[in-house]
């Protein structure tokens, strides 16, 4: 089962421009973590932020936390060639049994 | 200091082998857990283990168990192979259990099942 929803599916954008890629989820959560993945291979953790957190930056990603609309977002600012990549969204609560479960990822292709 | 290290890499089995993926968490780490991700979709949760007991198990058939060793390694085995269970797998580690911790991946084994 996947607890999180991300959208667009995939989001094509030039170098320079701004990324915002949204996560909906259903349940309560304890925390809301993104991570990137290179071609398929091991996911990087990119930040945290906790339910009681409302937004969160960490160099040019800037995440947001609406606890009340069951939703986050990931801003990466001036995006780069090098941040093409696919992004989830992971959240953990005491529905799952406290694991981080992860949601379907949004594709994201910056072009140069 | 070493990441996460998985092996093998690659591997390729027939329908009806078992296949045994090993996992070496970050030092000090002494949770574990193991993913399952079929190609366009997220990570999927098998198991996680922390300090040698299981801790949770996702919805997988009993052809998949997992143990943690004393020096905190794991090895995940997987039966009867399906091609189904053609997938990435991934290996995490963290502190702690996961609550309110973040992730460390290895790059993962890539299984052919044929």
């Amino acid at each position: 089962s996947q607890q999180g929803e991300e959208d667009p599916q995939a989001l094509s954008i030039q170098e320079g421009e701004n990324a915002t890629m949204n996560c909906s989820y259903k349940t309560s959560i304890n925390n809301l973590q993104w991570y990137r993945q290179n071609s398929g291979r091991g996911l990087v953790h990119l930040i945290l932020i906790r339910s009681n957190e409302r937004e969160k930056h960490s160099g040019r990603l800037r995440v947001t936390l609406d606890t009340s609309k069951k939703s986050s977002s990931l801003l990466i600012t001036a995006s780069r060639a090098a941040d093409t990549a696919s992004y989830f969204c992971a959240t953990t609560g005491r529905e799952y049994g406290n694991k981080l479960v992860f949601g379907a990822g949004t594709i994201l292709r910056v072009k140069s | 200091d070493a990441g996460v290290t998985q092996s093998p890499t690659h591997l390729i089995k027939t329908r009806g082998q078992h296949v045994t993926l090993r996992c070496s968490p970050i030092s000090g780490h002494k949770s574990v857990s193991w993913y399952q991700q079929v190609l366009g979709q997220g990570p999927q949760f098998i198991f996680q283990y922390y300090e040698k007991e299981e801790r949770g198990r996702g919805n997988f058939p009993d052809r998949f168990s997992a143990r943690q060793f004393p020096n905190y390694s794991s090895e995940l085995n997987v039966n009867a192979l399906l091609l189904g269970d053609s997938a990435l797998y991934l290996c995490a580690s963290s502190l702690r259990t996961v609550v309110n911790e973040k992730l460390f991946f290895g790059s993962g084994t890539q299984l052919s099942v044929l």
